[in-house]
């Protein structure tokens, strides 16, 4: 049974129109990530937040902008969608503490196509 | 940035098969080595965490040792079964973000 739950899981849309992935965890995190992954590359960190009020910047630069008003959602805004876009995305989150050690659970991503 | 490598890039082995698979990582400021098991259509799931020299974790047929004064660490699959079918990203950090392999794709075959 999952505790992050990610919608939509698969979505097909046009350039220019506006999408928001969903982010939702029930195990009271602190920190949720969002990680960006094209077919056969790496896992890319593109967003974090370690609480409410507070996002930061991954290791890639993305176009996208997340919030996180409450704990349990953290959802990830492409305000202008691009072919450029297509891609991955999982959402993680993991609970408070020395950052290293801390296990991720995921969510089972969304895989987003734009035409 | 943190270069984290994993080899093979894929592996195709006989159910019953031993199989092994390797992650390099930067040795200076290391914390801390993840491994997570990732089905198709799943979610990645976490298999071990490991944080001193020599670590050695195990679950059920699969473990994982840990070198950071070399900076790798294997994972070990004794016995594959068609259900160990999945790809195993490695992951490493200095202290702070997780910086992710491509992963090895492993099948294993009837």
């Amino acid at each position: 049974e999952a505790d992050i739950y990610q919608t939509p899981r698969y979505l097909v849309i046009g350039t220019g129109k506006k999408i928001t992935l969903e982010c939702s965890q029930t195990m009271g995190h602190d920190k949720m990530y969002w990680y960006q992954q094209d077919p056969g590359m790496e896992l890319h960190l593109i967003h974090y937040s370690y609480g409410v009020n507070s996002t930061e910047k991954g290791d890639l630069s993305s176009e996208s902008t997340v919030s996180r008003i409450r704990t349990e959602h953290f959802p990830l805004t492409l305000e202008s969608a691009r072919p450029s876009h297509t891609s991955q995305y999982l959402c993680a989150s993991s609970p408070s503490g020395f950052s290293g050690a801390n296990v991720l659970t995921f969510g089972a991503g969304s895989r987003l196509t734009v035409l | 940035i943190l270069n984290v490598e994993q080899s093979p890039q894929s592996l195709h082995v006989q159910e019953g098969d031993s199989t092994n698979f390797t992650c390099s990582f930067p040795s200076s400021n290391f914390y801390a080595l993840h491994w997570y098991r990732w089905e198709t259509a799943k979610s990645p799931e976490a298999l071990f965490v490991m944080t001193l020299n020599g670590d050695e974790k195990k679950k059920g047929r699969i473990s994982a040792t840990l070198n950071t004064k070399e900076g790798y660490s294997y994972l070990y699959i004794k016995g594959s079964q068609p259900e160990d079918s999945a790809t195993y990203l490695c992951a490493s950090t200095g202290f702070q973000k997780l910086v992710f392999g491509t992963g090895t794709r492993l099948l294993v075959s009837p």
